[in-house]
């Protein structure tokens, strides 16, 4: 069965860089024909699509975020990463893995809260 | 990219229908077919409820529709029950081979 796993620190100082990691497991990250992205959502706020990626490589990313955001896989761990760079306190989220087609994310991990603070 | 547009909070009794609007742009949801809905409880992971504008994954009840007419999406829940109370996000592929989100609507099961 399908799982997605976020791991990552849940606390981050003001201006340092954001990583997470999430490990898929039940499923190969390079079947075909799915990728696989990171969803944020900010306490008591709304869904922020953030990143995308394909096992080959091909990311896309939301414009507002672009410069301070890189998405990468490791094929070898089945696994994704997620960077954000200079990180504020409007990054404080529930950032969630998910996996997608064009139509839809049809599956989510159960997220991880990632706090910016001094 | 601006978040798709939804109303804040709709409410019904149990028993009746009511429906969510997703106002988006011909860059999104007027531009694809590829429109999609997620029921989120409190503290969960979203749930994917429709995809594609219609379509209902496996184990999704009936109860829960969808349709598009221009750059405004719709999801309807009939026969409202209290396990129907969540968040409903609507989303939408755009024009930029990127993904955007509604603004979200709370539904209160009076």
């Amino acid at each position: 069965q399908l799982q997605l796993q976020e791991s990552g620190p849940g606390l981050v100082k003001p201006s340092e860089t954001l990583s997470l990691t999430c490990t898929v497991s039940g499923a190969s990250i390079t079947n075909c024909c799915y990728y696989w992205g990171w969803v944020r959502q900010p306490p008591g706020k709304g869904l922020e699509w953030i990143a995308s990626v394909y096992y080959t490589g091909s990311t896309y990313y939301n414009p507002s975020l672009k410069s301070r955001v890189t998405m990468s896989v490791d094929t070898s761990r089945n696994q994704l990463s997620l960077k954000v760079t200079s990180v504020t306190a409007t990054d404080t989220a529930v950032y969630y893995c998910a996996r997608h087609l064009m139509n839809s994310h049809d599956f989510w991990g159960r997220g991880t809260l990632v706090t910016i603070s001094s | 990219q601006s978040a798709l547009t939804q109303p804040a909070s709709v409410s019904g009794s149990p028993g009746q229908s009511i429906t969510i609007s997703c106002f988006g742009t011909r860059s999104d949801v007027g531009g694809y077919y590829h429109v999609s809905w997620y029921q989120q409880h409190p503290g969960k992971a979203p749930k994917l409820m429709i995809y594609d504008v219609v379509t209902r994954p496996s184990g999704i009840s009936d109860r829960f529709s969808g349709s598009k007419s221009g750059n405004t999406a719709s999801l309807t829940i009939s026969g409202l029950r209290a396990e129907d109370e969540a968040d409903y996000y609507c989303s939408s592929f755009t024009t930029s081979n990127t993904f955007v989100f509604g603004t979200g609507t709370t539904v209160t099961v009076l």
